[in-house]
């Protein structure tokens, strides 16, 4: 099975600051890849699919690029109601969908 | 607008089997894979098992292959997994979700002990 190696596991910003975090599958996925945001005591909501398209209603702050095996996810300018863990999750060919570990994102 | 709720979960013995159930709405059921993705206590999103558009092909993780089964029924747009051989670490919320990147729902607790 794919694995996804998702870094760092946490991180510390401050409001304003540019946070970037890491995806790493170990096989290629071409860009079949999302970015979840999962807030304490709500549902996971997609930020990113395929890689890099923003979903609607999401705030342009956010992006994502990548493509085979290594993708990131950007926040422009850390607000704080960006504070979550983001998990990013393949889906291309057969699954297992794997997720990768997740990145919980507090402000400093 | 897309919605979809969980039910079934609740607290089992070691060994015991529970059914969750998914209702779907708002949306063309039958057009979507589905999803059971779960989140243990303190722990991250884990993805359980999915099944095809018509039901056909099912996948599953390692951790749960043997012992769940995933189902559906179209024309009721409902989502099931029989869970089977329940052990501690099945312990999780366990969410419904609609194909790769479709909404989620609430999720339904399932307690094993």
């Amino acid at each position: 099975d794919i694995q996804m190696t998702q870094s760092p596991s946490s991180l510390s910003a401050s409001v304003g600051d540019r946070v970037t975090i890491t995806c790493q599958a170990s096989q290629a996925i071409r860009n079949y890849l999302s970015w979840w945001q999962h807030k304490p005591g709500k549902t996971p909501k997609v930020v990113i699919y395929d890689a890099s398209h923003l979903e609607p209603g999401v705030p342009s702050r956010f992006s994502g690029s990548g493509s085979g095996t290594d993708f990131t996810l950007t926040i422009s300018s850390l607000q704080p109601e960006d504070v979550a863990t983001y998990y990013c999750q393949r889906y291309d060919n057969l699954p297992p969908w794997t997720f990768g570990q997740g990145t919980k994102v507090e402000i400093k | 607008e897309e919605q979809l709720v969980e039910s079934g979960g609740g607290l089992v013995q070691p060994g015991g089997s529970l059914r969750l159930s998914c209702r779907a709405s708002g949306f063309i059921f039958s057009n979507f894979w589905m999803n059971w993705v779960r989140q243990a206590p303190g722990k991250g999103l884990e993805w359980v098992a999915n099944i095809k558009k018509d039901g056909r092909e099912k996948y599953y993780a390692d951790s749960v292959k043997g012992r769940f089964t995933i189902s559906r029924d179209n024309a009721e747009k409902s989502l099931y997994l029989q869970m089977s051989s329940l052990r501690h670490d099945d312990t999780a919320i366990y969410y419904c979700s609609i194909g790769h990147y479709g909404r989620w729902g609430q999720g339904t607790l399932v307690t094993v002990s």
